[in-house]
């Protein structure tokens, strides 16, 4: 069966502008997750979607938003981007609590 | 709050060494447990997980033990190759909130040489 599968691989952005990334979680799975990952501060978590809702959110400010559609797609947008949103942001969906996480590859965000 | 500690890396091996890699976690309730690992330039896997004391999660020659007395869920591996060079994170399950469903520590890299 399909993976969960996250686009774009790769994006090179400005300071400045704003990113949509896409996650496409594997079929029938309702929750999708995001973290960023980084060198220094390793995985933190963004925010849970489950059935269109929001259900947890990290501690990141606003820039950082989310939305899940009827078909269980998510995305993540980030606005007035900085430097150190630079980071691999990964996607992961689940069946229910406690199956744990099926992983996306990620996208690597640069911000120059 | 919740929360998980790994050994800290890195870790280096000669191939075919043993392998343990050390994680404790506080979580309120009886979370389930987890090890996922991340190969260079991809995103995190499940290797193994367990969801009650006493059981036993393996995976590709990999072993877990629930440790509920210890809250404890060690990663060993009796003999390690070079493919097996990678991030471990350690993973309890916990109820949502600020960090998720999941509380990951900061990984442990293993890297094994031939």
């Amino acid at each position: 069966k399909a993976g969960v599968t996250q686009t774009p691989r790769y994006l090179i952005k400005t300071r400045g502008q704003q990113v949509t990334l896409s996650c496409s979680p594997i079929s029938g799975h309702r929750s999708v997750s995001w973290y960023q990952q980084t060198p220094g501060q390793g995985l933190q978590f963004l925010f849970e979607y489950f059935s269109e809702t929001q259900r947890n959110k990290g501690n990141f400010p606003g820039r950082f938003s989310g939305r899940q559609f009827s078909n269980s797609r998510s995305e993540m947008n980030v606005s007035t981007l900085e430097l150190g949103d630079s980071a691999l942001y990964l996607c992961a969906s689940s069946l229910e609590w406690g199956d744990g996480y099926t992983f996306g590859s990620g996208t690597r965000l640069t911000v120059v | 709050g919740d929360s998980v500690t790994q050994m800290e890396g890195p870790v280096t091996l000669s191939e075919e060494a043993f392998l343990t890699i050390n994680c404790t976690y506080t979580a309120t309730g009886y979370p389930s447990l987890f090890w996922y690992v991340q190969y260079p330039g991809e995103g995190l896997q499940l290797l193994l997980k367990a969801t009650k004391a006493d059981d036993k999660g393996s995976n590709k020659g990999f072993e877990a033990t629930y440790r509920k007395e210890t809250t404890s869920f060690h990663l060993e591996k009796g003999s390690v190759q070079v493919s097996d060079s990678a991030v471990y994170f350690c993973a309890p399950s916990t109820y949502g909130g600020s960090q998720g469903n999941l509380i990951f520590g900061k990984g442990t890299k293993l890297s094994v040489k031939p």
